[in-house]
């Protein structure tokens, strides 16, 4: 079984761009949630997407947005990139909405903005 | 609104000594309880959680935790320490009732010494 696949695993943009991230979950997951890692503030949330839907969000600024297909694959974008989002994004995928169930995680997207 | 707090950013043991990791959460209502594993360059592997049930977990690779309610703690331990377990681990806690969303602490750097 096939685990979540982040594409690509690098990118280097340039301040004022935008980007866009992919991650496909385990077949048959149907919620993905994003994290950004960082050395200075840690994992923190970003949002997640429950059949197509947006159904929480962290205290990240309009900048950062995502969506989800009906195949469940989900894609984030950032847009007018900043110093400081370079970091370490990765997606999670789960089976169902519960708070108890798994997160699996891709191996993540390094985004580095200069 | 829940918190987790990792005590020690760093911890060196012996290979073959006891590894004790430190977390304490802080939380209104029943939390679920997780213990990841981040290795170089790759994305987070769950160890163990705790949802319900039995206070005492047991993980992957010999790791194990106890849920603590009076002294709201989730230390992670493993009896034998393996120059293989070298990576950072994260605590993470979410909230029964609500969507996928993880809190993590701010991790602990395990390093193991010949």
């Amino acid at each position: 079984k096939a685990g979540v696949t982040q594409t690509p695993r690098y990118l280097i943009k340039t301040r004022g761009q935008q980007v866009t991230l992919s991650c496909s979950p385990i077949s048959g997951h149907r919620s993905v949630s994003w994290y950004q890692q960082t050395p200075g503030q840690g994992l923190q949330f970003l949002f997640e997407y429950f059949s197509e839907t947006q159904r929480n969000k962290g205290n990240f600024p309009g900048r950062f947005s995502g969506r989800q297909f009906s195949n469940s694959r989900s894609e984030m974008n950032v847009s007018t990139l900043e110093l400081g989002d370079s970091a370490l994004y990765l997606c999670a995928s789960s089976l169902g909405q519960g708070a108890a169930t798994e997160a699996f995680f891709g191996q993540g997207t390094r985004l580095t903005v200069v | 609104a829940q918190s987790v707090t990792q005590l020690g950013s760093h911890v060196s043991v012996s290979e073959g000594a006891l590894v004790l990791l430190r977390c304490n959460y802080s939380s209104s209502v029943p939390p679920y309880l997780f213990w990841y594993v981040q290795y170089p360059n790759q994305g987070l592997q769950l160890l163990l959680k705790y949802t319900t049930g039995a206070t005492l977990v047991k993980g992957i690779n010999g790791f194990e935790a106890e849920f603590k309610k009076s002294e709201t703690s989730f230390h992670l331990t493993k009896p034998s320490a393996h120059m293989s377990d070298a990576a950072e681990y994260f605590c993470a806690v979410s909230i029964s009732g609500s969507a996928r969303q993880l809190t993590f602490g701010s991790g602990t750097q395990l390093t193991v010494l010949p």
